[in-house]
């Protein structure tokens, strides 16, 4: 069965520092790959996905991620998080055309002002 | 445009009861999927639907749980004899057609507690 592992649970930063939080996959076919954020009170949102293509995906608010097929990885990056950025952040695998995907079980981030 | 509704955002629940859980999707969109959210674990995929059809249902536990998404009005994900166990987190997605997570639109969920 696919899974995906988030290796960071918990996450506590100051701002301005960088941020990296880890994503892995065990499915070896075609993937569809995504991270989202969910913000205290808020619906889960899109951050930024990858389909295909340059595999350094820039997506919303200063966030990008790198996906390296070799390692199964597709982690998530900011160079200066702000407060703002204190949420829950998930990220999903699709296999290549499905809609089921599987999700990890979440990084909480906090950022002190 | 109205996003995804869900409600109620909190239910309790007593052992034995049902929970009803609504879900209004985005105007336009015909497409409603359900998740649930267990403490400490991801959001992991239980039904999707159609209006008045059920499409995929392969993470829906067999016994107890059903969805319907009628021709009028929301989903309904119904829960019966509730335990300790369905305690979680339960998200709503829509999309205009069956669509990869990058196009469903996500509600802000249903939290239910089963005391």
């Amino acid at each position: 069965a696919q899974s995906v592992s988030q290796h960071n649970h918990h996450v506590i930063l100051s701002e301005a520092a960088s941020l990296e939080l880890g994503c892995n996959y065990s499915y070896g076919g075609t993937v569809n790959l995504f991270w989202y954020v969910q913000y205290p009170g808020q619906h889960l949102q899109l951050l930024l996905k990858y389909f295909s293509g340059d595999p350094l995906v820039k997506g919303i608010k200063g966030f990008e991620a790198e996906f390296i097929k070799s390692k199964f990885s597709f982690n998530l990056r900011k160079p200066s998080v702000q407060w703002s950025d204190t949420a829950e952040y998930f990220c999903a695998v699709n296999r290549g055309g499905s809609y089921i995907p599987t999700f990890g079980r979440g990084t909480s981030l906090i950022v002190h002002p | 445009n109205a996003g995804v509704m869900q409600n109620p955002r909190h239910l309790v629940r007593r052992r034995g009861q049902e929970a009803r859980l609504r879900c209004s999707p985005m105007k336009g969109h015909s497409h409603v999927y359900w998740y649930r959210q267990l403490p400490e674990e991801g959001l992991k995929f239980m039904v999707y639907l159609q209006k008045e059809n059920i499409i995929d249902e392969s993470g829906m536990p067999k016994e107890r749980f059903s969805a319907e998404f009628p021709k009028e009005g929301p989903s309904i994900l119904r829960i019966q004899q509730v335990v300790r166990g369905d305690s979680a987190a339960y998200f709503c997605a829509s999309s205009p057609f069956e669509a990869g997570t990058d196009t469903q639109y996500f509600g802000p969920g249903t939290r239910l507690t089963v005391l």
